[in-house]
């Protein structure tokens, strides 16, 4: 099946930086998520963007599809930002099931 | 709207007790999902259903079994808890699109923590 590898595993960051986090994934998609799970555990959308470049406030992402990478950017991080970060693929043949990488770890602190 | 809701929240089993998980969604979605989370791990699918009736094998199906009861309810049953299925479950569920160039948007319940002693 399709491969999903996410990078950095683990991230701390000082509050007000900015941050890349990537997801390489092995096979074409048609689509792709970005999820935050905060500390609580609870999974919230944040992107689905199977192409192109997404805002919302202080997070953008960015997928090359073409080149089979998806970028997810932090910037002025806050406390609030803590969590693990996932990618999310469908691929575009064989099975329709989303694969997950497994996250990206990330600790902001004040 | 609830959204998806899953039930128990928590749970603390004896090794070869059985239990179901159970999961409904008020979103009138046709795809429903059983994920388990372990650290390291991600998410790994345990079985899905793309619609009332249909069930299929995810990466990790031993040791489970599902029914889709409806297009509401998609539940999760371990008939013989072992230890390995100590985890954090999670239910989603979202709506098909008519199109291959459509996304989905996954919408996950609020997990349950199993322990198998």
């Amino acid at each position: 099946g399709i491969q999903v590898e996410q990078s950095p595993p683990d991230l701390i960051l000082q509050e007000g930086a900015n941050s890349t986090l990537r997801c390489n994934f092995s096979d074409s998609v048609n689509n792709l998520q970005w999820f935050h799970q905060n500390p609580w555990g609870q999974l919230i959308n944040l992107f689905y963007i199977p192409s192109g470049t997404k805002q919302n406030g202080r997070l953008s992402a960015t997928t090359v599809a073409t080149e089979r990478y998806s970028l997810l950017y932090i910037s002025s991080s806050q406390t609030t930002d803590s969590g693990v970060y996932f990618c999310a693929v469908r691929p575009l043949y064989g099975n329709n099931r989303l694969a997950f990488g497994k996250g990206n770890q990330v600790v902001v602190i004040p | 709207n609830a959204g998806v809701t899953q039930t128990p929240k928590f749970q603390v089993l004896k090794t070869g007790q059985s239990m179901t998980l159970q999961c409904a969604q008020d979103m009138n979605h046709n795809s429903m999902y059983w994920y388990r989370q372990d650290p390291g791990m991600g998410l790994r699918l345990i079985y899905y259903s793309a619609s009332e009736g249909t069930t299929d094998k995810g990466e990790v199906p031993n040791g489970y079994n599902v029914s889709r009861l409806n297009k509401r309810e998609f539940s999760l049953r371990l008939e013989s808890a072992a230890p390995s299925q100590t985890s954090v479950y999670f239910c989603a569920s979202h709506i098909e699109p008519t199109s291959a160039a459509w996304g989905i948007r996954l919408f996950f319940g609020s997990g349950t923590q199993l322990s198998v002693l």
